[in-house]
């Protein structure tokens, strides 16, 4: 089985820019969450989806959005980038929505904001 | 509010040694899950064990081990006879009911030969 697949695995952009990352679960999984590693803070909590609907939110401003489309693939759109928005993105899945599922983590996406 | 504490930034250890991470959690809830995860160099972590707040068996695979004591709110993991293999950022994550899964700040360990 195929693990979790994210791409592009590394992006540069400028500040003001947008930027779209795309994640593909592990085949029959159909939650989705999005976390942001940065040196500074650590792993955060972006989003959580579930059945395309979006179940947990982190504490991100709205220029962070997601989506999960019917198939379970999910992408996170960051706009207006700013240099802060510089980090390791990180998407793992999981069979279902449940509190002690264990998840599957890609190898991420590696943005850097010039 | 939900809070994990990983104290021990950055641990330094010779080869074959043992080595324990200490994870202290907040919550005031009765159920949670407790999760370990590693993150080698190449990034993506992965999963080494999950402990429901009603199981406070300690846990023992291979070389792992782990010591969950819901006194002290502590769910520390140990590593037996160190190996270089081990070198990666190790996380304590805590999650309850259906809210986000919320991890500490890792711990780096490296293992030298």
């Amino acid at each position: 089985k195929a693990g979790v697949t994210q791409t592009p695995r590394y992006l540069i952009k400028t500040r003001g820019q947008q930027v779209t990352l795309s994640c593909s679960p592990i085949s029959g999984h159909r939650s989705v969450s999005w976390y942001q590693q940065t040196p500074g803070q650590g792993l955060q909590f972006l989003f959580e989806y579930f059945s395309e609907t979006q179940r947990n939110k982190g504490n991100f401003p709205g220029r962070f959005s997601g989506r999960q489309f019917s198939n379970s693939r999910s992408e996170m759109n960051v706009s207006t980038l700013e240099l802060g928005d510089s980090a390791l993105y990180l998407c793992a899945s999981s069979p279902d929505f449940a509190t002690n599922e264990k998840l599957f983590f890609g190898s991420g996406t590696q943005l850097s904001v010039l | 509010a939900q809070k994990v504490t990983q104290a021990q930034t950055e641990i330094s250890v010779v080869e074959k040694e043992d080595v324990t991470l200490d994870c202290v959690y907040e919550t005031r809830d009765t159920t949670y899950y407790l999760f370990w995860y590693k993150q080698p160099p190449s990034g993506e972590l992965v999963f080494l064990i999950r402990r429901n707040s009603f199981d406070e068996q300690n846990e023992i695979s291979g070389r792992y081990s782990w010591n969950f004591q819901k006194s002290t709110s502590s769910f520390n993991f140990t590593i037996t006879a160190s190996q270089v293999v081990d070198s990666a950022v190790y996380f304590c994550a805590l999650r309850k009911g259906a809210q986000k899964l919320v991890f500490g700040q890792g711990t780096r360990l490296t293992i030298n030969p």
